[in-house]
């Protein structure tokens, strides 16, 4: 089945370490894909996309072609990076990653 | 205005209520979605509005009954709901679904508990 896999439930790391989020799809042909956060309390929302090729909050990520795959990588990590990481698809494809919760700590 | 509204915030109904969320969205967008969020799980999706026609159903129960009066406004109708149906149901908004940059703009949900 096409899908974007999240194979990390859980990242804990601590503040000033790298943290890379890991993401692979299996769709074919040229994906669109998002990453996006959730807070703890607050809505769900958009992180980065690809078509971008932007750096938010630190974080960037690059889509991969030839390992299918979409990382989110931030090279410091701040307390406030804490939060649940979902990998998510666009062009008429809806289902999330199953979430990455990242954990940093002092 | 940039964000997706949604009421309630809190709702608790039996399971012979019948009940309705709401959703708006003042960005122009074309599609609108649903989706049911549990707990430190991913959101999944139920219906699909696009240009103000129902596109997806997601196999959703027919005691949840979507409604898009207009392309800012969408409504999830509950009827007859089971103690498993309570979750965060989000809300959620994008340019058109089928097209490069279709990211998606969310609510802050409605808490929905049955009992």
């Amino acid at each position: 089945a096409q899908r974007v896999t999240q194979p990390e439930k859980l990242l804990s790391v601590f503040k000033g370490a790298p943290v890379e989020l890991k993401c692979n799809y299996s769709y074919s042909g040229s994906p669109e894909l998002f990453w996006y956060v959730q807070y703890s309390r607050q809505r769900l929302q958009l992180l980065l996309r690809h078509i971008s090729r932007e750096s938010i909050k630190g974080f960037t990520a690059d889509l991969n072609k030839g390992e299918t795959s979409f990382h989110l990588k931030k090279p410091f990590a701040q307390e406030e990076d804490s939060a649940m990481y979902y990998c998510a698809p666009g062009r008429g494809k809806f289902q999330f990653g199953a979430g990455t919760q990242v954990v940093v700590t002092p | 205005d940039t964000e997706v509204t949604q009421t309630p915030k809190h709702l608790v109904m039996g399971m012979t209520n019948k009940k309705s969320l709401k959703c708006e969205q003042h960005m122009g967008h074309r599609a609108m979605y649903w989706y049911k969020q549990k707990a430190k799980k991913p959101p999944e999706l139920m219906f699909v509005y696009s240009y103000e026609k129902l596109s997806i159903n997601e196999s959703v129960p027919s005691r949840f009954s979507p409604e898009c009066p207009n392309s800012s406004l969408l409504n999830l109708h509950l009827h007859a709901l089971q103690p498993e149906d309570s979750a965060l149901y989000l809300c959620a908004s994008s340019q058109d679904p089928l097209v490069w940059g279709s990211e998606q703009y969310f609510g802050p949900g409605t808490r929905l508990t049955v009992t």
